[in-house]
């Protein structure tokens, strides 16, 4: 499959721990922010989304915090599976009057059995 | 299925000679985008359109064209391809209301020689 990230930084954990995945934003003014999922060879594909009003937003398994302080945002996946493993992304909408996306450069996370 | 698709998925060209790379989405959807994915850059946007006949410049649209004569589709140009433009490519559509939630499609592999 592709290849999206030779250098990217990397979390490996064991099946069934939990994992964090953080990133920063560039943009206080952004009001809205979302995590993406991308598999070897595929798209990225949506996890959770939250807006800047809001702390925190639970999902299944996942949950995504917002600390607009320090400009950060992490991604908790609960009870991690091999099939977790992929590249993250954090993506920010900078709030210019359109969309407008901003993707980090992702982290790849390797969970072994 | 709601889905956005892309062809040809993988293309090995030579320099200049012109390409089309095809975009559809089947969502209704207002809003189309073009990126392209390169190790350690993460996603860049290359163009967008907030609607039929309504398009604009992204962060890297040096050397790309792009048309939106119907909703549906959203070809990216390249009229003289060069080596810089090996990459992966990703079209990705949302709605114009509510969550900006991009939805992508599977990618095509680029490779110019």
């Amino acid at each position: 499959g592709e290849s999206v990230g030779l250098h990217l930084p990397t979390l490996s954990v064991q099946e069934g721990d939990n994992s964090i995945i953080n990133c920063a934003y560039s943009n206080s003014a952004s009001d809205y922010f979302i995590w993406y999922k991308q598999e070897s060879g595929k798209g990225p594909q949506f996890i959770i989304d939250i807006r800047s009003n809001m702390d925190k937003r639970q999902g299944q398994r996942v949950t995504v915090l917002l600390n607009k302080t320090v400009k950060h945002l992490s991604l908790q996946i609960a009870a991690t599976q091999p099939g977790d493993s992929a590249v993250y992304f954090c993506a920010e909408n900078m709030n210019t009057g359109f969309q407008k996306l901003v993707f980090g450069t992702g982290t790849r996370l390797l969970v072994s059995p | 299925e709601a889905q956005v698709t892309q062809n040809p998925r993988y293309l090995i060209t030579v320099t200049g000679k012109k390409l089309t790379v095809t975009c559809s989405q089947n969502m209704n959807h207002e809003y189309m985008s073009w990126y392209r994915q390169d190790p350690g850059l993460g996603l860049r946007q290359i163009y967008y359109s907030m609607n039929v006949e309504v398009t604009d410049k992204g962060d890297v649209p040096e050397g790309y064209k792009v048309s939106r004569k119907e909703k549906r589709n959203f070809p990216l140009i390249l009229e003289s391809p060069s080596p810089n433009q090996t990459s992966l490519y990703f079209c990705a559509s949302s709605s114009a209301g509510g969550s900006y939630e991009q939805y992508f499609g599977p990618g095509t592999r680029l490779t110019v020689t």
